[in-house]
């Protein structure tokens, strides 16, 4: 299995500009998570989708934010307008919950710079 | 709320043995994760531990208090490759969400 495939790997974009990062999960998996991570707060879940339906975005910062995932395969996380303060490393995780797994897999991570 | 604990910064020397402590204080629990992440990557799957008692894979060992809201994980026979952050993470009731702690960065010296 190629594991969580996320693009792209690194993106620098000004301020004001749109940003899509895409996420591919695990075949199988069900359940799909973005999580931000910066220095200062460490690992924080922005929004969840079981079955492409959205669960819970409480973790989403803010309006500019938005993520959708249209089938099984495939999710996006834009970012309208970006800000500096956006700046961090963006991962998407995947898991199934068949057979009582449990484990989440992380992608490898979208590093996000806004100047 | 959610509110996780780990120590920040940890030093150990090749070949000992390391615990890194987790505390939580959670709205709900439904189980506990640790994870792995070197420097420039993404978190990989550790252990994971529901019930009390300990669980031993390899060199690693985790352990989990439910009561005290207390977890720890254990690193044997350092290598200078177990160099990395740790999470310790709790699921919540529904069994969807994990809430991670800040993370324990390891540095193994020879």
């Amino acid at each position: 299995d190629a594991g969580v495939i996320q693009s792209p790997r690194h993106e620098v974009t000004e301020m004001g500009q749109e940003v899509t990062l895409r996420c591919k999960p695990i075949s199988g998996h069900n359940s799909l998570f973005w999580y931000r991570q910066t220095m200062m707060r460490g690992l924080e879940l922005l929004i969840y989708f079981n079955n492409n339906v959205p669960i819970d975005d409480s973790g989403m910062p803010e309006d500019r934010f938005s993520a959708k995932m249209p089938n099984a395969s495939f999710s996006t996380l834009k970012i309208q307008p970006s800000e500096p303060r956006d700046s961090a490393v963006y991962f998407c995780a995947s898991r199934t919950t068949s057979g009582g797994a449990e484990t989440q897999y992380f992608g490898p991570g979208t590093r996000l710079l806004v100047l | 709320g959610q509110n996780i604990d780990q120590p920040t910064e940890m030093t150990a020397t090749e070949g000992a043995i390391v615990q890194i402590n987790c505390t939580y204080q959670t709205s709900g629990f439904n189980g506990l994760f640790w994870y792995q992440q070197h420097a420039g990557e993404a978190p990989t799957f550790l252990s994971y531990n529901v019930l009390d008692g300990l669980e031993e894979k390899g060199r690693f060992s985790s352990f989990l208090s439910r009561s005290k809201g207390y977890s720890y994980l254990l690193l044997k026979e350092l290598q200078m490759k177990d160099s990395a952050s740790y999470l310790c993470a709790v699921k919540d009731n529904a069994g969807n969400m994990l809430t991670f702690g800040g993370g324990t960065r390891l540095m193994v010296k020879p």
